[in-house]
């Protein structure tokens, strides 16, 4: 079966560090999205991206986020200068069709210090 | 606001015994909703979807869950559970025009033997 796959799958950074966090979506989906998992609560939304650029974002996905579909298979979330706060699991997911099921990948557990 | 909600934070049950999962959804034009499955320290792995036709929904691993429009509910069940089944569980909505998936606060389910 098909996979979303992310990467690293832990990372440590210092705060005010840049960090970009990867993930290849499945081949044949067109829509990419990022959420976040702050440990204990509930899946955020930060993000969605078709036709190259951004569709919706949250009140969470400020000037110090960004996102790229750099080579056509890798989709990048990139965090300018990270703050503790930014300490989360971050999940990559894509979908066929936005109104099909989204598949996301096993996270990226980013760790600010 | 649109939003999804998950009343029982953790939900404990004995090995063998039916459990339903409570889901409401704020109401809309248009609706898709998800169970999500969330094991420790891992992803998100989709249990079913409703988006259009019959309301009883199959997943796998036993579950299903019944969409409810005048109750704006999404409540998934089970009849008989095992101690596998322990994992905190995520109900989500993508509504009306929006393609972010909307997720609750999620509910633990704690299968004792």
């Amino acid at each position: 079966e098909p996979e979303v796959t992310q990467t690293p799958s832990h990372q440590v950074t210092q705060m005010g560090q840049e960090v970009i966090l990867r993930c290849v979506p499945i081949s044949n989906h067109l829509y990419f999205y990022w959420y976040r998992q702050i440990l204990g609560q509930k899946v955020e939304f930060l993000v969605s991206f078709y036709n190259n650029e951004i569709s919706e974002k949250s009140e969470i996905f400020d000037d110090q986020f960004s996102v790229e579909r750099p080579d056509g298979s890798n989709f990048t979330l990139k965090i300018r200068s990270t703050k503790l706060e930014d300490s989360a699991m971050y999940f990559c997911a894509s979908s066929i069709q936005g109104n099909y099921g989204y598949t996301f990948g096993s996270g990226t557990r980013l760790t600010v210090v | 606001a649109q939003s999804v909600t998950q009343l029982d934070s953790q939900v404990p049950v004995f090995e063998e015994a039916p459990v339903e999962l409570r889901c409401n959804y704020s109401s809309s034009v248009s609706v898709y909703l998800f169970w999500y499955v969330q094991y420790p320290n891992q992803g998100l792995q989709l249990l079913l979807k409703y988006l259009s036709g019959s309301t009883l929904v199959k997943g796998i691993n036993g579950f299903e869950a019944e969409f409810n429009k005048s109750q704006t509910s999404f409540h998934l069940r089970k009849p008989s559970v095992h101690i596998s089944d322990t994992a905190e569980y995520f109900c989500a909505g993508r509504m009306d025009s929006s393609y972010k998936l909307i997720f609750g606060s999620g509910t633990r389910l704690l299968v004792r033997p």
